[in-house]
């Protein structure tokens, strides 16, 4: 089985940086996601690392250690559209259907 | 434009009374899921298919069925719904096992 980690919620002003966080364990790792899910809206796809290290797309990072079974998720220069749900999903190769498993998402809140 | 439908986009029944949500997505992707958000629980899988008359169980799937009969289709079938799947119901599709994955609008769903 896969067990999946992220605050449930962080608070950051409008200009600044937030890291948010997400801890996994899976018997067979072959990638992570992070989604983006505003309130009452579908997840949007934001990244994706299957290797360790850092991918960066424009104001969004994601970084990946496997030995660690850890990710992070780096907003820079926030904008209080990314008041937002980030969802952080992991791939198992163990499973037949490759399935995506979700963590229960981070709440972002964004203020002035 | 490429995107994911789902019909309804609410819906309030009754407990026994058959439905059906419908999924279609344009982008002639092989791999589709269905997906249902609690609060709290996140997103978790009730069934998926790989491809044509290819469909498995996800983590979900008591109370639920599936049939894919063409690739662009994936509808939902809830033969005898129960307050308990009272949810909001995303669909999903990928190009292919590996791919990320394009989430329908969502189907918010109350049964009585």
């Amino acid at each position: 089985g896969q067990n999946i980690d992220q605050p449930t919620e962080m608070t950051a002003t409008e200009g600044a940086i937030v890291q948010i966080n997400c801890t996994y364990q899976t018997s067979g790792f072959n990638g992570l996601f992070w989604y983006q899910q505003h309130a009452g809206e579908a997840p949007t796809f934001l990244s994706y690392n299957v290797l360790d290290g850092l991918e960066e797309k424009g104001r969004f990072s994601s970084f990946l250690s496997r030995s660690k079974g850890y990710s992070y998720l780096l907003l820079k220069e926030l904008q209080m559209k990314d008041s937002a749900s980030y969802l952080c999903a992991v791939r198992d190769e163990g499973n037949a259907g490759n399935m995506l498993t979700f963590g229960g998402g981070t709440r972002l809140m964004v203020k002035p | 434009e490429a995107q994911v439908t789902q019909n309804p986009r609410y819906l309030i029944t009754v407990t026994g009374k058959k439905l059906t949500v419908t999924c279609s997505q344009n982008m002639n992707h092989e791999y589709m899921s269905w997906y249902r958000q609690d609060p709290g629980l996140g997103l978790r899988q009730i069934y998926y298919s790989m491809n044509v008359e290819v469909t498995d169980k996800g983590d979900v799937p008591e109370g639920y069925k599936v049939s894919r009969k063409e690739k662009r289709n994936f509808p939902l079938i809830l033969e005898s719904p129960s307050p308990n799947q009272t949810s909001l119901y995303f669909c999903a599709s990928s190009l292919a096992r590996y791919n990320e994955q394009f989430f329908g609008p969502g189907t918010r769903l109350t049964v009585l």
